[in-house]
Order: structure tokens, then sequence, then C-alpha cells
């Protein structure tokens, strides 16, 4: 059973529009959420994370915004580019478990269009 | 240049035989994982080693094996018992325990079987 939900697979932006990428998590121990940015036939790099004591994280374009009560959090890329399109992941952790997993989504692919 | 590197980054392979894909790192992380991408998929965990000579199953582990005889390596072995091993391969590491869990991915293998 999937703990880390993406149920939009794809998201087509036009270039200077907000582009938001959601997720939704089912465990309520999870308390420190990573977004991951992914291009074709390379590894994923880290791109922003938050804090379950926060509802709100910037970093320069990106912003996550985190729902506890909810249990969702938000991408909120302004003003998207057309370099900004590739797979993004959702993932989540419990830090009170020693076992250190990540728990994925299953990724929404952003399109940024000129 | 501290990171992870994966080897070779294609790999083909005839169906039935085993298949070892190579995972190093020199960033001194005691935490690694093993993670196949299929399309629509995301990521799933195959493996996961917190320390060395010790590592647990995944949510996928059924056709796999592992090794970690050293902190710097941990290999994956695709048997022929693995019924898709056609796929996109990453590994990561990471600091166990250090509250955040940011799993740092190699630039991955694509193993395609005949």
């Amino acid at each position: 059973d999937q703990q880390v939900k993406q149920n939009s697979p794809s998201l087509s932006v036009q270039e200077g529009r907000i582009s938001i990428l959601n997720c939704d998590y089912t465990n309520s121990m999870f308390d420190y959420f990573l977004w991951y940015k992914k291009y074709p036939a390379e590894g994923p790099t880290f791109l922003i994370s938050i804090s379950s004591i926060k509802d709100k994280n910037e970093d320069g374009r990106f912003t996550v915004f985190l729902n506890k009560s909810a249990k969702h959090l938000s991408l909120h890329i302004v003003p998207s580019q057309p370099g900004d399109s590739a797979v993004y992941f959702c993932a989540a952790s419990d830090r009170g478990s020693t076992l250190g997993r990540l728990y994925f989504g299953r990724g929404t692919q952003l399109t940024v269009w000129p | 240049d501290g990171g992870i590197t994966q080897s070779p980054k294609y790999l083909f392979r005839k169906e039935g035989q085993n298949v070892t894909l190579s995972c190093e790192q020199n960033l001194n992380h005691d935490a690694m994982y093993w993670y196949r991408q299929d399309p629509g998929q995301g990521l799933r965990l195959i493996y996961y080693s917190q320390i060395v000579n010790d590592f647990q199953k995944g949510d996928i582990a059924e056709g796999y094996s592992v090794s970690r005889e050293k902190k710097e390596s941990f290999p994956l072995t695709v048997t022929s018992a693995q019924k898709n091993p056609t796929a996109f391969y990453l590994c990561a590491s990471s600091i166990p325990g250090d509250g955040i869990n940011e799993q740092f991915f190699g630039p991955g293998t694509r193993l395609t079987v005949l």
C-alpha cells in the first residue's frame, strides 16, 4: 500500500506561469518531507524539504507548503521555466525511526512549454 | 569530489544470466540503498543497508541479492529469478539518524535483459 501518493502523473504549464505539484501521505508518523527532481537517465537530485513543525519553506522560485491536518503537501514553482521540465518526486520520512527510509510517490512529469 | 558512482551506465544481458550492478560512494555515508524505477511506478526500494555487513529487504527484494562488505560499496546482483529485470536501477546513500534522511543518488544503470 502506497504511503505517499502523487495522483497527477503529468502537468503541463506555460513558461512564466505557476506550477503546482501535489502530494498526499497516509502515515501520520511522517515528519519530514522532501522533493526531488529527476531528468531522464539521471539520478534524482534534492530540491527542497520541509519539517512538520513548519507549514512553508521557500528557496528561490520553489516553495513547499505542508498541511498536516490534511496530510497534504504541494510544491509551487514560480515562475516556471523550460528547464524545470522533469519528473518531480515527493518523499516522506519518519525521523523517529532508525531505519532512515524515504517513502517515495510515483512522480509527476512536469512539462513547461514556451 | 564526493559522490556516488554507478557502473556501467547501460548494461545488456541475456535472459537467465545473473548480473551485478556496481555502486560506490566516497561520502562516508553509513546507509546505502537500491531502488528500481519503472515507468509510472516511481522509485521502489529493493534493499538497504544501515551499516557494513548488515542489510534489509525493501519492498521488492525477490530475485535480487546484495552484499555490504565495505562501507563504500553496495553491489546489487540481479538473479535469473527476477521475472522482469529490465529497468533503471538507482543507488543512493545517506547518513541515517541525522534528522533529515536526505538521500544522495547515483546516476543510475539502465539494465536491459534480452
